[in-house]
């Protein structure tokens, strides 16, 4: 079957400029996930969603940066204002439940601000 | 200082060796998890050991859990180009399920 799908898989822009990144899900998974892969910083987690909420924000790393998920499925990465520091790989995670351990990970979105 | 340390953070071997890789914290964890990531792609899911002390094997791969609960290993042996990538070792910490990782070792196997 089809698994996690994100695009771009490539984007270069121009600091000062919003990005949107894309997550297409497992079909039938209800709990989504964003983490963000650097060199500094290794993977670290940014937010999730059980359904169509996100609970805990937390791990967004400063108010540029916003998450939605519509309709239980695809979610949307967006980032105001892109600085050279978020340029990073963008993972998206999937899994049954919040009850399961069994995170699939997209292929990424790299994104490079300059 | 990161949650979960992982040593060595670069490994290159050649193809027959065995090799080890550690994930240590000073945390006690209900459950760990190992990863591999290939370039390009997310890390793919290798195995969750839960009991302090277990031991799980995987073709080539043996994961142990330590007996309190803190640490893990991964030994290869054999190791082949295919084993090339990014282990990350990861827990789960909150009730929403994300997952911190440690820093990761990457592997480079050459033939």
């Amino acid at each position: 079957g089809a698994g996690v799908s994100q695009s771009p898989s490539n984007k270069v822009t121009e600091k000062g400029k919003d990005v949107e990144l894309r997550c297409d899900p497992i079909s039938g998974h209800t709990a989504l996930y964003w983490y963000r892969q650097s060199l500094g910083q290794g993977l670290e987690f940014l937010i999730y969603f059980q359904g169509n909420s996100a609970p805990d924000k937390s791990g967004l790393p400063s108010d540029r940066f916003s998450a939605e998920r519509t309709g239980g499925s695809v979610s949307t990465l967006t980032i105001q204002r892109t600085q050279q520091e978020d340029s990073a790989v963008y993972l998206c995670a999937s899994s049954k439940g919040l009850a399961t351990y069994e995170q699939y990970f997209g292929p990424g979105t790299r994104l490079t601000v300059t | 200082t990161q949650l979960l340390e992982q040593s060595p953070q670069f490994l290159s071997i050649q193809e027959g060796e065995n090799l080890t890789v550690y994930c240590n914290s000073s945390s006690v964890f209900s459950s760990l998890q190992w990863y591999r990531q290939e370039p390009g792609e997310g890390p793919v899911l290798l195995v969750t050991v839960v009991t302090g002390g277990e031991v799980k094997k995987l073709k080539r791969l043996t994961f142990q859990f330590g007996d309190a609960r803190k640490d893990s290993s991964l030994h290869i042996t054999a190791a082949q180009p295919g084993d090339t990538g990014l282990y990350l070792c990861a827990v789960h910490l909150h009730a929403g399920n994300m997952l911190t990782f440690g820093g990761g070792t990457r592997l480079m196997v050459k033939p």
